[in-house]
Formats: C-alpha cells, structure tokens, sequence
C-alpha cells in the first residue's frame, strides 16, 4: 500500500524567513496531494493541494511543487509569520479516480519564532 | 462556510464499554471517512463509506468497529468493547463527490479509555 514519508519532523524558523517540508510517497497511482494544518487540539485543515497533472501551485504565501518522477512533493512557505506555527502534514491520494483514502505523512512541527 | 461537527468533543470511557461516536458531514457530501489520531502520532484511515456501505477499511478497523449512517445527516462509528489502545482523536470527514477529492474533517472527538 500507499507510504508517505516527511521531513523534518520539526523545523524552527524565524519571522521573515521560508520554511519547506518535503515528502515522497511510493504508490505511483497517487493523483492528488493535499497538506493540512493543525494546530494544537484543532482539526486539520486543507491549506493548499495539487493534481498529478500540475508541477507547481501557489496561494500567497504558500506553495506547492510536485516531481511525478521523483515521487516527491514540497510545501513552500515565505515570509513566515508566528500565526503559521502548527503541525503540517502532506498526504497522497489516488482521489481522482473515486474515493480513495488519504494516506498520511508523520507531520512536521513548525515553529516560527518573532 | 459548511462544516463537518462531531459528538461528543470529549468522551471518557471503562475498557470493555461500548462508545458511539457521531459526526454530521457536509450536506450535500457523498462520501465518508473516520481517521484517527493517536497522540503526538500522524493521521491514520480507518474507514470509508458510500452509498449507506463501506467502500474500503484498514487492518485497524476490526470486528469490534462498525460504521452506520442512521439518517440522513447523521454518520456514526462505533466500538463494541474499547480496549485501552483505542485512545485517540477521532476525525470524521466528508467529501462531496468523485470530482472534488478534497476532504473536510471535523474537530474530532477525543476518546480516553480507562
């Protein structure tokens, strides 16, 4: 089945600086690749996602670039800001093709210090 | 914005009770899923649910779980005999349809078996 590693498990940035948390997964079926949010005993929420048929997607601050080949996809975020500190985790899907189950990367705890 | 809620947001349980936890997806959504979240830990599926049956589940979803969607708002899981390794968040999320893969989750329920 479907495996999602990331990585760091923690990153510790400044106000101001970029922060990027990688993953790859190993299914090369997986079509769709949401990242969350979570903060501290909330749910998680969808920030940003991108489709297998797409290299690269931005929202303001945050970004997203996918290697199909590689089996690899990042989350980019600039100008980092105390309020973005959370844990993020990526996950993989074969979503485009009927109502797969997210899989789940281990999370990385962000902290964005003032 | 429509969002997914859950029941009870905390629930305290003796191993061996049976707990129901409930969750109301998105109106409108067609697809359903529980995940849960140990704690400090990633995500995990646990199970997916169309057309009023299970669509896939994974090996964490034992005999000792069931799903049902009693009405038509209401999505529940519940667990026959809590052991104490069921502690964990619960997140339910909804999906509205083949051609939107992103999925919303819930606040979650926390459930502590003692």
């Amino acid at each position: 089945g479907e495996n999602v590693e990331q990585h760091p498990s923690t990153l510790s940035v400044q106000e101001g600086d970029s922060a990027v948390i990688k993953c790859t997964y190993s299914d090369s079926a997986s079509n769709y690749f949401p990242w969350y949010k979570q903060e501290l005993g909330k749910r998680p929420q969808l920030i940003i996602d991108i489709r297998s048929n797409v290299g690269e997607k931005k929202d303001q601050r945050i970004a997203v670039t996918l290697n199909k080949t590689a089996k690899h996809f990042s989350l980019h975020i600039t100008e980092t800001q105390p309020e973005d500190s959370a844990v993020y985790f990526c996950a993989a899907s074969k979503a485009l093709v009927g109502f797969q189950k997210l899989v789940f990367g281990t999370g990385t705890r962000l902290l964005v210090s003032p | 914005e429509p969002e997914v809620t859950q029941t009870p947001s905390h629930q305290v349980t003796q191993m061996g009770q049976e707990v129901i936890l409930r969750c109301v997806p998105i109106s409108n959504h067609l697809y359903f899923y529980w995940y849960r979240q140990i704690l400090g830990q990633k995500v995990e599926f646990l199970v997916s649910f169309y057309n009023n049956e299970i669509s896939e589940k994974s090996e964490i979803f034992d005999d000792q779980f069931s799903v049902e969607r009693p009405d038509g708002s209401n999505f529940t899981l519940k667990i026959r005999s809590t052991k104490l390794e069921d502690s964990a968040m619960y997140f339910c999320a909804s999906r509205a349809g083949t051609s939107e893969p992103e999925q919303f989750f819930g606040p979650g329920t926390r459930l502590t078996v003692l």
